[in-house]
């Protein structure tokens, strides 16, 4: 089945405590993206991907690395998380940015 | 201002009419129209792209680009139970840039 794959769905965390949240896709997409959805201000692109080693910033990339070594995974990092990065965060990808396929989402608390 | 206005409703409908969802947008860049249907706790699904100014068709949805204007529509005819959901309108010039999504409930 052609699909994005996050992990985890769920994480609750403390501040300052580095974690990766996973994203995989299996449909051989070039371009891929995060995003983080909040209550009022909506869908916001972080980082994006147009091919491997290729990254550039979103609307709101503070506090937040990402990775492309291989065409598929798409990896975001939070060196030192914060409460203000609570938030539910979307992995997408797209052949050629007609369209972007979603994972399920990861809802990450930071206390 | 944002690159991408749409109205945040909620909007309500009875089954059977046709809803009606708008876009604004500033930036010229904008090269793919896409809308997106998202669920309660679920990821956006794509719904309709388009690229140019005009009418896509897909079943019981139309999407409408007015690039003059800055302007996207989504309709959907013959409106179900099931279509209850948050649209959203979503812009790509290699960063896609989201409407706030309007909220839908189609009343049985």
């Amino acid at each position: 089945e052609a699909q994005v794959t996050q992990n985890p769905r769920y994480l609750i965390t403390v501040t300052g405590k580095k974690l990766t949240v996973t994203c995989s896709q299996n449909m051989n997409h070039e371009y891929m993206s995060w995003y983080r959805q909040d209550p009022g201000l909506g869908l916001r692109q972080i980082y994006y991907s147009m091919n491997v080693e290729v990254t550039d910033k979103g609307d709101v990339p503070e506090g937040y690395k990402v990775s492309r070594k291989e065409k598929r995974n798409f990896p975001l990092i939070l060196e030192s998380p914060s409460p203000n990065q609570t938030s539910l965060y979307f992995c997408a990808s797209s052949f050629d940015r007609r369209g972007y396929t979603f994972g399920s989402g990861t809802r990450l608390t930071v206390v | 201002q944002k690159e991408v206005e749409q109205d945040p409703g909620p909007l309500s409908v009875p089954e059977g009419a046709i809803v009606s969802l708008n876009c604004t947008y500033s930036n010229s860049a904008f090269q793919y129209f896409m809308w997106y249907r998202q669920y309660s706790r679920k990821g956006p699904e794509l719904l309709m792209y388009t690229y140019s100014s005009g009418n896509k068709e897909d079943g019981r949805f139309t999407a409408q680009v007015d690039k003059s204007s800055k302007y996207i529509s989504l309709f959907i005819r013959d409106s179900q139970p099931s279509d209850s959901a948050t649209y959203l309108c979503a812009m790509d010039d290699y960063k896609l840039s989201f409407g706030a999504g309007t909220t839908v409930t189609v009343r049985a």
